[in-house]
């Protein structure tokens, strides 16, 4: 069965440093989304992308974020200046159609540890 | 927030046993879907009933939808082991509202 896939599994970085999280969605789907669970919270939504644009944002998802599908495969999250705050599993989830009417598909995940 | 809480918090239970989770939200919906977390992976979709189904199965998984009260259940019967793991609804706003989940436990 296809899967999400993300790399790398954990990141160690500096804060002020720049991470880029990176994820290869299920190749037939059309909708892209990142979600961060901070240790022992409930998943958030961060981004929604469809046709090389956001669709949605959270209110998390500041001038710090940007996500970008630089090739017919991959789809990243990058964020510029890393706080301590942003230290969390990061997961990437694609989706056939909108997710309103169709299951998210997940990766297992990025640990982003700033120190 | 859209999404309100899940209850149980957390439940333990004895293999063979029946596992029941309630989930509730807050504004209205198109469907309303169920996903498991195994410890350190990612989410995997379990089921989605939309917002005019009242009980959906598939598997030893039942779902269930009230609209009026906005809640759903999730009832997984002859539980196992393996079923272990943290249990979320979510549902779709102008965005994606997880629940704050389940924690599962099946004792063998």
């Amino acid at each position: 069965e296809p899967e999400v896939t993300q790399t790398p599994s954990h990141q160690v970085t500096q804060m002020g440093q720049e991470v880029i999280l990176r994820c290869v969605p299920i190749s037939n789907h059309l909708y892209f989304y990142w979600y961060r669970q901070i240790l022992g919270q409930k998943v958030e939504f961060l981004v929604s992308f469809y046709n090389n644009e956001i669709s949605e944002k959270s209110e998390i998802f500041d001038d710090q974020f940007s996500v970008e599908r630089p090739d017919g495969s991959n789809f990243t999250l990058k964020i510029r200046s890393t706080k301590l705050e942003d230290s969390a599993m990061y997961f990437c989830a694609s989706s056939e159609a909108w997710t309103g009417n169709q299951p998210q598909h997940f990766g297992d995940g990025t640990r982003l540890s700033i120190l | 927030s859209q999404q309100g809480e899940e209850d149980p918090q957390a439940l333990s239970i004895q293999e063979g046993e029946n596992a029941t989770m309630n989930c509730s939200y807050k504004t209205s919906i198109n469907n309303l879907q169920w996903y498991r977390q195994n410890s350190g992976r990612g989410l995997v979709h379990l089921i989605l009933i939309r917002s005019n189904e009242r009980e959906k199965h598939s598997g030893r998984l039942r779902v269930t939808l009230d609209t009026s009260k906005k809640s759903s259940s999730l009832l997984i019967t002859a539980s196992r082991a393996a079923d272990t793991a943290s249990y979320f609804c979510a549902t779709w706003g102008n965005q994606f509202y997880f629940g704050t989940g389940t924690s599962l436990t099946v004792i063998p």
